[in-house]
C-alpha cells in the first residue's frame, strides 16, 4: 500500500518568512495530493490540492509543487502570519481524489512574532 | 447544509462496552469516509462508502468495528467490546467522487 513520509515534524519561522514542508510517497499510481491544515481541537481543513497532470499550483500565499519522477511534493507558505500556526498534513491517493487518502504524520508549524 | 456533522462530540465509555457514532455528510456528497486520529498522528483510514455500498475497509480494522450507511445518507460506526487502544478521535468526511474531502469535527472516544 501507499506510504507517505513528511518532514519536518516541527517548523518554527519568524512572521513574514517562508515555510516549506516536504512529503514523499511510495506508490507511483498515486495521482492526487491534498494538503490539510488542522488547528488545535479542530477538524482538518483542505487548503490546497494538486493532481499529477500539473507540476505546480498556487493560491495566494500558498503553493504546492509536485515532482512525479522523484515522488515528492511540497507545500510552500510565503509571508507567514501567526494565524498560519497549525499542524499541516500531506496526503496521497489514486483515482484523482474522492478515494482513500494516506496521510503523512504532520508538521507542527509555529509562526513567531 | 452546514457541512459534515458528527454526533456525539465526546464519548467516555468503560472497557468492554459497545459504542456507536453517527455521521451526517454534506447532502449532495456520494462518498463518505471514516478515519481515526490519535494524538500527534495523521488520520488513519478505516473505511469508505459510495452511496450505500461499502467499497473498502482497512485491513487494520478488527472485526469489532462495523460501519453502515443505509440508504446512502448518514453513516454509523460501531465499536464492540471497546478496548483502551480504541481511544482516539474518529473523523468522518464526505466528498463527491473525484473531489477533495470535507471533514466533520470528529467524535473523541475515551475508553476507561
Amino acid at each position: 500500500g501507499e506510504n507517505v513520509e513528511q518532514h519536518p515534524s516541527t517548523l518554527s519561522v519568524q512572521e513574514g518568512d517562508s515555510a516549506v514542508i516536504k512529503c514523499t510517497y511510495s506508490d507511483s499510481a498515486s495521482n492526487y495530493f491534498p494538503w490539510y491544515k488542522q488547528e488545535l481541537g479542530k477538524r482538518p481543513q483542505l487548503i490546497i490540492d494538486i493532481r499529477s497532470n500539473v507540476g505546480e499550483k498556487k493560491d495566494q500565499r500558498i503553493a504546492v509543487t509536485l515532482n512525479k519522477t522523484a515522488k515528492h511534493f511540497s507545500l510552500h507558505i510565503t509571508e507567514t502570519q501567526p494565524e498560519d500556526s497549525a499542524v499541516y498534513f500531506c496526503a496521497a491517493s489514486w483515482g484523482g481524489g474522492g478515494n482513500k487518502l494516506t496521510f503523512g504524520t504532520g508538521t507542527q508549524l509555529k509562526v513567531e512574532l | 447544509d452546514t457541512g459534515v456533522s458528527q454526533d456525539p462530540r465526546h464519548k467516555i465509555t468503560k472497557r468492554g462496552q459497545n459504542v456507536t457514532f453517527r455521521c451526517d455528510p454534506i447532502s449532495e456528497h456520494n462518498r463518505l469516509y471514516w478515519y481515526r486520529q490519535t494524538l500527534g498522528q495523521g488520520p488513519e483510514f478505516l473505511t469508505y462508502f459510495q452511496n450505500e455500498a461499502q467499497l473498502e475497509k482497512s485491513r487494520l480494522l478488527s472485526d469489532r468495528f462495523s460501519a453502515e450507511r443505509p440508504k446512502g445518507s448518514f453513516s454509523t460506526l460501531e465499536i464492540q467490546r471497546t478496548e483502551q487502544g480504541d481511544s482516539a478521535m474518529y473523523l468522518c468526511a464526505s466528498s463527491l467522487e473525484g473531489d477533495g474531502y470535507t471533514f466533520g469535527s470528529g467524535t473523541r472516544l475515551t475508553v476507561v
